[in-house]
């Protein structure tokens, strides 16, 4: 199958700081990745989708100008948590789509953010 | 996307065939049954998807009732690396839509 990468794989961070996650598909083109929060014993909640070269479509009660997303290429997406609080840790998972045709999601390793 | 049920837990002895189900009784016609499943701290994997008739993959089989308002994954012979949560999930093919996550079904293979 299609694989995704997540990097990094587990960041521990200050409260106030900025902290980047990068999604990649590393054997295909995604022309849609989608980012998603877990935290522990709860399921995968969906924070927002994001189409190559287009502003992301946030989901309800997720503040854009905190999780910022940028999808400036078919292979790479990123997601920034600005002014991180420790109410952010959690384990952030990113998706990545294929083009036309192509419908089954694949998921990265996730990311767990920890914010002291 | 229809919503699902899953039961909350299954336990499941080595070597035996596991069987989960999934309740979508009010899946739409054009609407695919989609598995993943994901072990503890890791990101879902994808098992196995289809929209009327039972597929089988190198991982599982995937068993869809007539009227398609309930199915069954099989893991035909459990190991212990199958213990994780189960997600079943119905959607339309191809719309490019998030894939929405219930709860799931948190199964655990004993030795």
């Amino acid at each position: 199958g299609a694989v995704v990468s997540q990097h990094p794989s587990r960041v521990i961070c200050k409260s106030g700081t900025s902290v980047k996650i990068e999604c990649r598909s590393l054997d295909f083109q995604a022309t849609t990745m989608f980012w998603y929060r877990q935290f522990p014993k709860q399921s995968l909640m969906l924070m927002a989708t994001s189409n190559e070269g287009s502003k992301a479509t946030y989901e309800q009660g997720v503040e854009k100008d905190k999780f910022l997303i940028n999808h400036a290429s078919l292979t790479l997406s990123t997601l920034t948590v600005t002014s991180a609080h420790p109410e952010d840790s959690s384990f952030y998972i990113c998706s990545a789509r294929g083009q036309r045709g192509a419908d089954t999601q694949y998921f990265g390793p996730g990311t767990r953010l920890t914010v002291l | 996307d229809a919503k699902t049920t899953q039961p909350t837990s299954m336990d499941c002895a080595e070597g035996r065939a596991a069987n989960l189900p999934c309740n979508h009784s009010t899946i739409s016609g054009n609407e695919y049954v989609y598995w993943y499943r994901q072990i503890h701290s890791q990101g879902p994997q994808y098992i196995i998807h289809g929209l009327k008739n039972n597929e089988t993959n190198e991982m599982a089989s995937l068993i869809i009732t007539e009227d398609r308002k309930s199915s069954t994954l099989i893991l035909p012979h459990a190991t212990l690396r199958d213990t994780a949560v189960y997600y079943c999930i119905v959607r339309v093919w191809n719309t490019g839509n998030q894939f929405y996550f219930g709860t799931g079904t948190s199964l655990t293979v004993i030795p």
